[in-house]
């Protein structure tokens, strides 16, 4: 368990639709990271966010957008959803101190994988 | 932009080595990683390497880093059908900087 969780663990919904995708960080880490795997383009990294402010964007289409709270839990939010956007989300902390910050260990949620009917 | 390439599938018997090899662009890299996903979990980080090293060995796992030719690999001793998952190879620059992942090379073990 890498302490960083993610709700929910299985969306199925329609295109056209908008879901939000919930991503707790591990305690302490002030930063997260939200990544898209896909069969057919791997891992993509989409949006970085550092104690509430975005911090680097990937390749993060302008359909989706993120934010990270004050309790420093983040938020994904994917709209207008087409068949393409079925994949595994999945959601990072980065350690903000200790021997794991100093060499960027990510740490991973467990993924929620999104069907787009 | 940053790039990283590795092999999409490896397969290997039991008790074999395994090699999965990677490429990376960016130059400017401090850290190297090896990342293992089993089925069904989330990406764990199994080893990494700086950058002014060339090998670095850690029970089964060994590292092999060539900087001039931006190239890593990744060697498992004695696989076992344990380690059957998807590698990870990724690099950053450290410190807040995003790490880029490659594609992920599927390792199938064979008993």
């Amino acid at each position: 368990d890498s302490g960083v969780t993610q709700t929910p663990k299985h969306l199925i919904t329609a295109t056209g639709q908008r879901v939000t995708l919930r991503c707790s960080p591990r305690s302490g880490d002030l930063s997260v990271y939200w990544y898209q795997q896909s069969l057919d383009q791997g891992l993509q990294f989409l949006i970085q966010y550092y104690n509430g402010e975005e911090r680097a964007k990937g390749n993060i289409l302008e359909r989706f957008s993120a934010q990270q709270f004050p309790d420093l839990h983040s938020e994904l939010n994917l709209s207008s959803l087409e068949l393409g956007d079925s994949a595994l989300y999945f959601c990072a902390s980065r350690a903000s101190g200790g021997p794991a910050s100093s060499y960027n260990e990510q740490f991973f949620g467990p993924g929620t994988r999104l069907t787009v009917l | 932009g940053e790039d990283v390439e590795q092999s999409l599938f490896l397969s290997v018997r039991e008790g074999d080595s395994s090699v999965i090899n990677c490429t990376y662009t960016d130059s400017s890299s401090t850290y190297l990683y090896w990342y293992k996903q089993e089925p069904g979990a989330g990406l764990q980080l199994l080893t990494y390497i700086f950058s002014n090293m060339d090998m670095k060995q850690d029970q089964r796992l060994t590292v092999l880093l060539n900087k001039k030719d931006k190239h890593l690999s990744l060697r498992i001793a004695d696989t076992q059908t344990g380690d059957s998952a998807i590698y990870f190879c990724a690099s950053g620059a450290g410190g807040y900087q995003k790490v880029t992942f490659g594609t992920g090379t599927k390792l199938q073990v064979i008993p």
